[in-house]
C-alpha cells in the first residue's frame, strides 16, 4: 500500500480555516485519497475522498495537487468539535478494499 | 446515512476469559467488515477482513486461534477474544461499507473498550 506522511500534530484558532496537509508521493492512479477524522474514545468518521478533482462537501474541501502527490484538507472555520486525529489514507477502488491507517495529525483547536 | 453499531462498548473481563464483540449493519447488508484494534496513543491497527458465508482474512501477525471472527449473516459479524490476558486490553473498532451507498466511504462502529484484568 502506498504510503503517506503527515505533520503529527496543528493548532489552530476557533472561526479559522484549517489546512491539514497530506505527502503521498508514491500515490498510483488507481488509488483514491481518503479523509477520516477520530474524535477521542470514537470510532472514526468519514470527512471527504477522491481521486483527482478537488472536492466539497458539508464537511470540508479536499485539494489535490495537479500531480496528485499531495493534498490538503481544508476545514473553513474551525470549531472546538473540529479537534480530533485527522487520518490521510490511500485505498485501491472497490468496496472490498481495506483501509490501513497511519499516525494522523492532532489537531487541536483553541477558543 | 449508515451506522454501524458495536457493542458492547466497554467490557471488563478475568484473564483467561473469552470476549464477545458484535458488530452490526444498521441500515445496509455487509458482505465485509473489517475489525480493528487501537492501543492508547496510538493509530487503528488493522486485524482482519470478515467475510460473509466465508473465513475471515487475518493481517500477518494477529492470532486468529485468539481472535475468532464470525460473520454468520450479511448485517452482523462478531469477534470473540478467547483467553484474554491483559495485553489484550484496548480499543476494538469495526467498520463497514454499505454497498448502496458511495463504495470508498468506510462506516465506522464506536468502538468497544476491552480491559483485562
Amino acid at each position: 500500500d502506498a504510503k503517506t506522511t503527515q505533520p503529527n500534530s496543528m493548532e489552530s484558532n476557533e472561526e479559522e480555516p484549517v489546512h491539514l496537509p497530506c505527502n503521498h508521493s508514491t500515490i498510483s492512479g488507481t488509488d483514491y485519497i481518503h479523509w477520516y477524522r477520530q474524535l477521542p474514545s470514537q470510532g472514526p468518521e468519514y470527512v471527504i475522498h477522491g481521486l483527482t478533482s478537488n472536492v466539497n462537501n458539508r464537511m470540508a474541501s479536499l485539494a489535490i495537487a495537479e500531480d496528485r502527490k499531495s493534498s490538503t484538507l481544508i476545514l473553513h472555520r474551525a470549531t472546538l468539535r473540529d479537534a480530533a486525529v485527522y487520518y490521510c489514507i490511500l485505498s485501491k477502488a472497490g468496496g472490498y478494499n481495506k483501509l490501513i491507517f497511519g499516525a494522523g495529525t492532532r489537531l487541536a483547536v483553541h477558543p | 446515512g449508515a451506522v454501524v453499531s458495536q457493542h458492547p462498548s466497554r467490557v471488563i473481563c478475568k484473564s483467561g476469559t473469552s470476549v464477545k464483540i458484535e458488530c452490526r449493519s444498521l441500515d445496509f447488508q455487509a458482505t465485509t467488515m473489517f475489525w480493528y484494534r487501537q492501543f492508547p496513543k496510538q493509530s487503528l491497527m488493522l486485524m482482519a477482513t470478515s467475510n460473509e458465508g466465508s473465513k475471515a482474512t487475518y493481517e500477518q501477525g494477529v492470532e486468529k486461534d485468539k481472535f475468532l471472527i464470525n460473520h454468520a449473516s450479511l448485517t452482523l459479524s462478531t469477534l470473540t477474544v478467547t483467553s484474554a490476558h491483559p495485553e489484550d486490553s484496548s480499543f476494538y473498532i469495526c467498520s463497514a461499507r454499505d454497498p448502496g451507498a458511495s463504495n470508498e466511504k468506510l462506516f465506522f462502529g464506536s468502538g468497544t473498550q476491552l480491559s483485562v484484568l
